[in-house]
């Protein structure tokens, strides 16, 4: 699977929206890009995931560079819940395994 | 509700000790995998199953071993040859097609006494 590469914390301010990168130069072409994210003493949770086109949904929209080497995950109207590490992963999940990086802590700010 | 469950939520083992962490799935999930938090850091991938009676090794499988009788099962023994056993350990599954997303359980914490 493709490494990732994703700044290690951020700060935004409440009801603003926050935007979260991820580099991934080195996917191919069957690798889709994921983002999960993981509040304290939990298990990660999934967000969206996407190959080529952005993606919208309940949570988040995903933003795929044309190339797709790199994405941003955006949390439109970020709350105070929304602090928590947000993991960027690339992989083809029937090829087995998806490796996680140390993603980046996000704090939202009252 | 479906989903995934791990058990015990905290576990202390004694030096020498094996111990078995458990984690079942109602979700009909084919695969299923196993990773290690240490604090602070990522999760890193023990061991994984594609299917039943098969499992592969991850990336820091040392030291603890798998099995996959059932669908619903995947049971991580963490041996006495790990020597840094304390972490908190996390349980995964998926469908087994490429674009399907994993969906975690709420971890055990293991220390050592």
């Amino acid at each position: 699977d493709a490494k990732t590469t994703q700044p290690t914390s951020m700060d935004c301010a409440e009801g603003r929206a926050a935007n979260l990168p991820c580099n991934h130069s080195t996917i191919s072409g069957n690798e889709y890009v994921y983002w999960y994210r993981q509040i304290h003493s939990q298990g990660p949770q999934y967000i969206i995931h996407g190959l080529k086109n952005n993606e919208t949904n309940e949570m988040a929209s995903l933003i795929i560079t044309e190339d797709r080497k790199s994405s941003t995950l955006i949390l439109p109207h970020a709350t105070l819940r929304d602090t928590a590490v947000y993991y960027c992963i690339v992989s083809n999940t029937n090829a087995g395994k998806s490796t996680f990086g140390d993603g980046t802590t996000l704090t939202v700010k009252p | 509700d479906g989903g995934i469950t791990q058990s015990p939520k905290y576990l202390f083992r004694k030096e020498g000790q094996n111990v078995t962490l458990s984690c079942e799935q109602n979700l009909n999930h084919d695969a299923m995998y196993w990773y290690r938090q240490d604090p602070g850091q990522g999760l890193r991938l023990i061991y994984y199953s594609q299917i039943v009676n098969d499992f592969q090794k991850g990336d820091i499988a040392e030291g603890y071993s798998v099995s996959r009788e059932k669908k619903e099962s995947f049971p991580l023994t963490v041996t006495s040859a790990q020597k840094n056993p304390t972490a908190f350990y996390l349980c995964a599954s998926s469908m087994f097609q490429r674009d399907q997303p994993q969906h975690f359980g709420d971890g055990t914490r293991l220390s050592i006494l």
